[in-house]
């Protein structure tokens, strides 16, 4: 139990574009979940938490216009990259909480921007 | 705001042996959650244990255990018979009690070699 999806583990895409990942939890039900970037062999910086239903609430320096966080269902988040540029290249991973207080991730997804 | 510190950035134990790892946090708050994750090189965060720290009694989970310290604020990570499969980066996170803020603070994580 508590399994959490992302999708695409991979992605490259050009200057300029925008992507979209996202995340699902597959055997139980998240009114939260999470958005972290992990740069390489740092810790886990969060991004941003995810509500059902309402607005995402973004932490410090973070730019929402530019992470967009759609949290539309009890089972899925997505994360927007709009306008990605090259320093935006890094690896995003999700969780959500389960039933207990625990946090489940993700398998993350390594976003490269050329 | 809460802060959790490991302050060895690497670590290596002899495959069978047992190691511990440290992890200490600073926090006002009386009731709170710890948890240590395990990163693999495949990069998914599995959860290996966790503490409320309104118990008193030590988490453990088949070869890991934790030594929580409440008011020396320390939480170590003991693994006994390590294996190959235990190599990974290990993170201490730390979560308030209350379910209106669930944030988990990480500390900078320590990175555990097994030998052979």
């Amino acid at each position: 139990g508590a399994v959490v999806s992302q999708h695409p583990s991979r992605v490259i895409c050009k200057s300029g574009t925008s992507v979209k990942i996202e995340c699902r939890s597959l055997d139980f039900q998240a009114t939260t979940m999470f958005w972290y970037r992990q740069f390489p062999k740092q810790s886990l910086m969060l991004m941003a938490t995810s509500n059902e239903g309402s607005k995402a609430t973004y932490e410090q320096g973070v730019e929402k216009d530019k992470f967009l966080i759609n949290h539309a269902s009890l089972t899925l988040s997505t994360l927007t990259v709009t306008s990605a540029h090259p320093e935006d290249s890094s690896f995003y991973i999700c969780s959500a909480r389960g039933q207990t207080y625990a946090q489940y991730f993700g398998p993350g997804t390594r976003l490269t921007v050329t | 705001a809460q802060t959790v510190t490991q302050s060895q950035p690497e670590m290596s134990v002899q495959e069978a042996e047992t190691v511990t790892l440290s992890c200490t946090y600073d926090t006002s708050e009386s009731d709170y959650y710890l948890f240590w994750y395990k990163q693999p090189p495949s990069r998914q965060m599995i959860l290996v244990i966790r503490q409320e720290a309104y118990k008193q009694q030590n988490a453990t989970e088949n070869r890991f255990s934790v030594n929580f310290q409440k008011a020396a604020k320390s939480f170590s990570l003991k693994i006994s018979d390590s294996q190959l499969g235990d190599a990974a980066m290990y993170f201490c996170a730390y979560r308030p009690f209350p379910f209106g803020n669930e944030k988990l603070t990480f500390g900078t994580g320590t990175r555990l070699t097994i030998i052979p």
